[in-house]
């Protein structure tokens, strides 16, 4: 089973369209928890952290539920620009340890006029 | 400012041949990571250094990489004797320090190697 486990998509939605990406991590002392984004052709890029009490930044909402190792992000209003590949990264280190990230093989967004 | 840099950007090799691969992490970045990115995957880590000390190789396949840190700035990843198999998006990314697990790392655009 790998660490961390997301649908590779493509999710193909219309602007304006709220969508949303599930991952799974196997590793339940993981203590923190990210998703990153990546163009095509490009290095990823933190998106954003995500936080046991949920978090958000604009269009973009990231869950955390422990219990079940389970990690979303919901992007709501989708414009052409959200277009990309979205990993699901965990650090099973745990605070104080160093960020050894493990990455989802991450999930393709297009967004279509 | 300017951002983790890697050199070459290609590279095209016979089977057999030595490889290095050099990063140039952001200026006063403490932590380095190398990762190897396959199609269609994220990345998988390598190794990491904190300063020059090599703290952890886990990820280093087998005998055949190495990687060093020197003067703990620039980094050079060495695969000796590549494989086919060896091919990939070799990339290097940086933090500022690892002491918080949420530090974000920076990745640089990468390295293409091909094995012929």
């Amino acid at each position: 089973r790998k660490e961390v486990e997301q649908d590779p998509g493509p999710f193909n939605v219309p602007e304006g369209a709220t969508v949303a990406f599930n991952c799974t991590y196997s590793n339940s002392a993981s203590q923190s928890f990210f998703w990153y984004r990546q163009d095509c052709r490009k290095e990823p890029k933190l998106l954003m952290s995500v936080y046991s009490s949920g978090n958000e930044d604009g269009r973009f909402t990231a869950q955390l539920n422990r219990a079940s190792q389970y990690i979303s992000l919901l992007i709501r209003d989708s414009k052409l620009s959200d277009s990309a590949t979205y990993l699901c990264v965990v650090n099973p280190q745990g605070s104080g340890g160093y960020n050894k990230l493990i990455f989802g093989a991450g999930t393709r967004l297009a967004v279509h006029p | 400012g300017a951002g983790v840099s890697q050199s070459p950007r290609y590279k095209v090799t016979k089977r057999g041949q030595d490889v290095a691969l050099r990063c140039d992490p952001i200026s006063g970045h403490v932590s380095l990571y190398w990762y190897r990115q396959a199609l269609g995957q994220g990345p998988e880590f390598l190794t990491y250094f904190n300063y020059e000390a090599q703290q952890d190789k886990s990820g280093l396949p087998n005998d055949r990489f190495s990687a060093e840190r020197p003067e703990g700035s620039i980094s050079t990843l060495t695969i000796q004797r590549t494989e086919q198999r060896d091919s990939a998006m070799y990339r290097c990314a940086s933090s500022l320090t690892s002491r918080s697990s949420y530090n974000e790392q920076f990745f640089g655009p990468g390295t293409r190697l091909t094995v012929l």
